[in-house]
């Protein structure tokens, strides 16, 4: 199976500023997307990145708070913009198109925000 | 809308089976998960079941699906302290073709205490 890591692992930041998230997978996959985990709840979806045209969001994220990139099949970024302490959560992606829409998670990122 | 309901918390003795619940609301997902979440780490798939179903056996995991009371759950046997970690019930919503997404519960907290 793929090897997803992400980058950075845990980051502490300021109110107000950005932090992008990378993904990286070791084989080329068609589906990634976007979870955050808040503390204590379950996962939710933020949105599908799709390779070489603009993300699909969830009802409740849009794309000025939350820039996705896809350059390749293997690569994808999520920006955390103009951030608040509501933003402090676990950012995971994950690959999906396996056998009975299964999807596989990559570490994760812990962000918290002062 | 579509809701995963799961009991929080779950402590059992090592060498003891441990029984995680779920109860799920859309009667039309074709396909559930369990996942499992060590501290610090990313989602691990353990196993999912086809609504056609109503038993998988995986090693030391049992899955059983009452399609009609749309309840699940995950039987671990001979629970060891390695198997403490939080596991997270999931459905797939499907939208239309091959649309869908996973909706996940809250997750329960699994103490195995030696």
């Amino acid at each position: 199976s793929a090897v997803i890591s992400q980058k950075p692992s845990r980051d502490i930041c300021q109110r107000g500023t950005s932090l992008t998230i990378q993904c990286q997978v070791d084989s080329q996959v068609t589906m990634m997307f976007w979870y955050r985990q808040q503390p204590g709840q379950s996962l939710t979806l933020i949105a599908t990145a799709n390779q070489g045209s603009e993300a699909t969001y969830e009802s409740g994220f849009v794309i000025d708070k939350f820039p996705i990139s896809r350059p390749n099949l293997t690569f994808s970024t999520l920006t955390v913009s103009n951030m608040s302490p509501e933003d402090s959560s676990i950012y995971l992606c994950s690959l999906g198109g396996g056998p009975a829409h299964t999807q596989y998670f990559g570490p994760g990122t812990r962000l918290t925000v002062l | 809308g579509e809701d995963v309901e799961q009991s929080l918390f779950l402590s059992v003795r090592e060498g003891d089976s441990s029984v995680i619940n779920c109860t799920y609301t859309d009667s039309s997902s074709t396909y559930l998960y369990w996942y499992k979440q060590e501290p610090g780490a990313g989602l691990q798939l353990l196993t999912y079941i086809f609504s056609n179903m109503d038993m998988k056996q995986d090693q030391r995991l049992t899955v059983l699906l009452n399609k009609k009371d749309k309840h699940l759950s995950l039987r671990i046997a001979d629970t060891q302290t390695g198997d403490s970690a939080i596991y997270f019930c999931a459905e797939w919503v499907n939208y239309g073709g091959s649309q869908g997404n996973l909706i996940f519960g809250k997750g329960t907290k699994l103490s195995v205490k030696p």
